[in-house]
């Protein structure tokens, strides 16, 4: 399968900081998503991304497709305690089929 | 959005036996797919299932080992056959989601082999 690498691996913010993470592919992608995962949980879906160059907002999450079509950004303004979780970026170049990279775990101190 | 059951929600079982995990949506869907999360790891793909035909496997899985069903397009199952401890994971199904264009999951069977 295609391998997506996300950055950071790992974040320990404060309450109220902004939270800025990547996934990029050596693959070109036609849709990017973003999903959030809790604990004992199956992966939820924040944004969806079909266009190079593409910003779309979701609450306090913005996201990009970044115009190489290889990476995409995911950012979190103001954070709060519920948005703890592994978040994942995912790829699809086929219409059929998504590749997820490899998780960002965010923790969130009060 | 698309709403995915899926049951169990956790097993405990012995090497050398064989586990169904069943996943129901609320809508019809052409696919649904199959997949694997190691503890701490990413979700790897194990295999599409369409309805009416063999589901497709990604490198490194076969029916042998992950045999799947799907009789008609709101319902698979995934069997995970002569477990051994290295198949100690989460599984989780998925299938498209036409409200918001994006992929709904089910909530994920932690499996423990012992």
């Amino acid at each position: 399968g295609q391998q997506l690498n996300q950055s950071p691996q790992s974040m320990f913010i404060q309450e109220g900081e902004d939270v800025s993470m990547n996934c990029t592919s050596s693959s070109i992608f036609n849709t990017w998503l973003w999903y959030k995962q809790d604990p004992g949980e199956g992966p939820v879906l924040l944004i969806a991304l079909y266009k190079a160059g593409e910003l779309t907002s979701n609450g306090r999450l913005t996201a990009q497709f970044g115009i190489t079509r290889k990476d995409s950004f995911l950012n979190i303004s103001a954070s709060i305690p519920s948005d703890v979780g592994i978040y994942f970026c995912a790829g699809d170049n086929t219409g059929n089929q998504f590749y997820f990279g490899t998780g960002t775990s965010l923790t969130v101190i009060p | 959005s698309a709403v995915i059951s899926q049951k169990p929600s956790r097993d405990i079982c012995q090497r050398g036996t064989s586990l169904t995990i069943q996943c129901q949506v609320d809508s019809q869907v052409t696919m649904m797919f199959w997949y694997r999360q190691q503890p701490g790891q990413s979700l790897t793909l194990i295999a599409t299932a369409n309805q009416g035909s063999e589901a497709t496997y990604e490198s490194g899985f076969v029916i042998d080992k992950f045999p799947i069903s799907r009789p008609n397009l709101t319902f698979s199952t995934l069997t995970v056959s002569n477990m051994s401890p290295e198949d100690s994971s989460i599984y989780l199904c998925s299938a498209p989601d036409r409200a918001n264009y994006g992929y709904t999951f089910g909530s994920g069977t932690r499996l423990t082999v012992v």
